[in-house]
């Protein structure tokens, strides 16, 4: 089973500034992996799939990139919309599918 | 526009069953993936079961496997996931949601909690 790791668990960060969130496989996962915006009492939306796609509609200020083992999710400048938690996903080698613990975003 | 409803019982007893119904909208049902995944209140995700288009392949997650059941009726563009031998750590919030680019989950219901409580 691939084990996904992010961090950090908690991020806050003024808004305008950039935001670097962090996702780990403990295996190789080539470019399978996505990311998801969770807001407060709302469902999960894809933001970003096969690590550097967006998904329709999504701000162009939301971007992914790596491959392998190490990805990152960057907000190039905060939003007061953006404060949600952040999972990454990876879709390689399943089942199962399994989620990172999640980065929580908070305006400082 | 891609919509998911789901839609079951609340509120079970330990041992019990339970059928999630969810109804899609806005996309050719019979051309994609679907799956099930659950979110205990203020904790993360998890992936439980997926189904393919034709309703023949389908996986699921160890630890429910044996108690829980995907399947799919495309003629109605609706999946369910049937839960028997119910546990309180069931307790969840159980998201429809349809797998897009290979394996990432491109639309997702607004959920539906269920309940294992006496």
């Amino acid at each position: 089973e691939v084990v996904m790791t992010q961090s950090p668990a908690t991020l806050s960060v003024s808004p305008g500034e950039r935001v670097t969130l962090s996702c780990r496989a403990s295996q190789t996962i080539k470019s399978k992996l996505a990311w998801y915006q969770q807001r407060p009492g709302q469902a999960p939306r894809l933001l970003i799939y096969g690590a550097s796609t967006r998904a329709t509609g999504v701000p162009i200020r939301f971007s992914g990139s790596g491959s392998g083992t190490e990805f990152t999710l960057t907000i190039s400048s905060l939003q007061s919309e953006d404060v949600a938690v952040y999972y990454c996903q990876h879709y390689h080698n399943w089942p199962p599918w399994t989620f990172g613990q999640g980065t929580k975003v908070e305006i400082k | 526009e891609v919509q998911l409803v789901e839609s079951g019982r609340n509120l079970v007893q330990p041992g019990g069953s339970l059928r999630l119904s969810c109804v899609a909208s806005g996309f050719v049902f019979s051309n994609f993936w679907m799956s099930w995944v659950r979110q205990v209140p203020g904790k993360g995700l998890e992936w439980l079961a997926s189904i393919d288009e034709r309703g023949i392949e389908k996986y699921y997650l160890d630890s429910v496997k044996g108690r829980f059941t995907i399947s799919r009726d495309n003629a109605g563009s609706s999946v369910f996931l049937h839960m028997a031998g119910l546990k309180v750590d069931d307790t969840s919030v159980y998201y429809c949601v349809r797998e897009v680019g290979g394996g990432a989950f491109g639309g997702w219901g607004q959920g539906i909690l269920v309940t294992v409580s006496s």
